[in-house]
């Protein structure tokens, strides 16, 4: 079965630093992985995915994620934060050997303070 | 990408009546999905749509409590029948980026339910 976990509840960071906000992920076969944004009041976003290759991937608003496979983790980072970047942020697994269903993680709201 | 609009974006609704919520692609997708989200937290898939056959329920959710239509490839409409005060949500509908299992997905803006 599929599984997603985000540890942090809430991230709270100061505008200028690297955040990070965690995932960890249970899968069968190989994972697709992937970051999604909701602003207060608005729909969800795709920020970025990782299917095969480079373990670091580059997906929109300056975010990337590394791929480690050996510690099942996908953590979303950016080097510098805004404050704009301050939103709910969820991870998601799908399973690569079949299937479309896709599993999110409770989500993680990031604070970003000017 | 696809755009997805919703209706109504929300409403207020009694015990006991049922609401229907349309969902409204911009392409044609073989697959739709239906989430409940209660507000600021995960998103819960109820079902899976597809055209020309019956939707495919997730563990907790049931045909007669969330009757799915799918008449044709951009539309698709979720009811929620027999309201209660714990159907208040907000419920996404939501559709793949291509038929390959990596594409990402896009999201509708969400319909807020409150139930009185």
């Amino acid at each position: 079965a599929q599984s997603v976990a985000q540890p942090e509840d809430q991230v709270n960071v100061a505008e200028g630093n690297p955040l990070t906000v965690k995932c960890t992920y249970s899968v069968s076969g190989n994972p697709y992985l992937f970051w999604y944004v909701q602003y207060p009041n608005r729909g969800l976003q795709f920020l970025l995915k990782y299917i095969t290759g480079d373990n670091l991937v580059k997906g929109s608003y300056g975010f990337e994620a590394e791929f480690n496979k050996s510690q099942t983790s996908f953590h979303l980072k950016k080097p510098s934060a805004l404050v704009s970047d301050s939103a709910l942020y969820f991870c998601a697994v799908r399973d690569g050997t079949g299937g479309f269903k896709t599993i999110f993680g409770a989500g993680t709201r990031l604070f970003v303070k000017a | 990408s696809a755009v997805i609009s919703q209706k109504p974006s929300r409403d207020i609704c009694q015990r006991g009546t049922s609401l229907t919520i349309q969902c409204q692609v911009d392409s044609q997708v073989t697959m739709m999905f239906w989430y409940r989200q209660q507000p600021g937290q995960s998103l819960t898939l109820i079902a899976t749509a597809n055209q020309g056959s019956e939707a495919t329920y997730e563990s907790g959710f049931v045909i007669d409590k969330f009757p799915i239509s799918r008449p044709n490839l951009t539309f698709s409409t979720l009811t929620v029948s027999n309201m209660s005060p714990e159907d208040s949500s907000i419920y996404l509908c939501s559709v793949h980026g291509g038929l390959a299992g990596y594409n990402e997905q896009f999201f509708g803006p969400g319909t807020r339910l409150t139930v009185l």
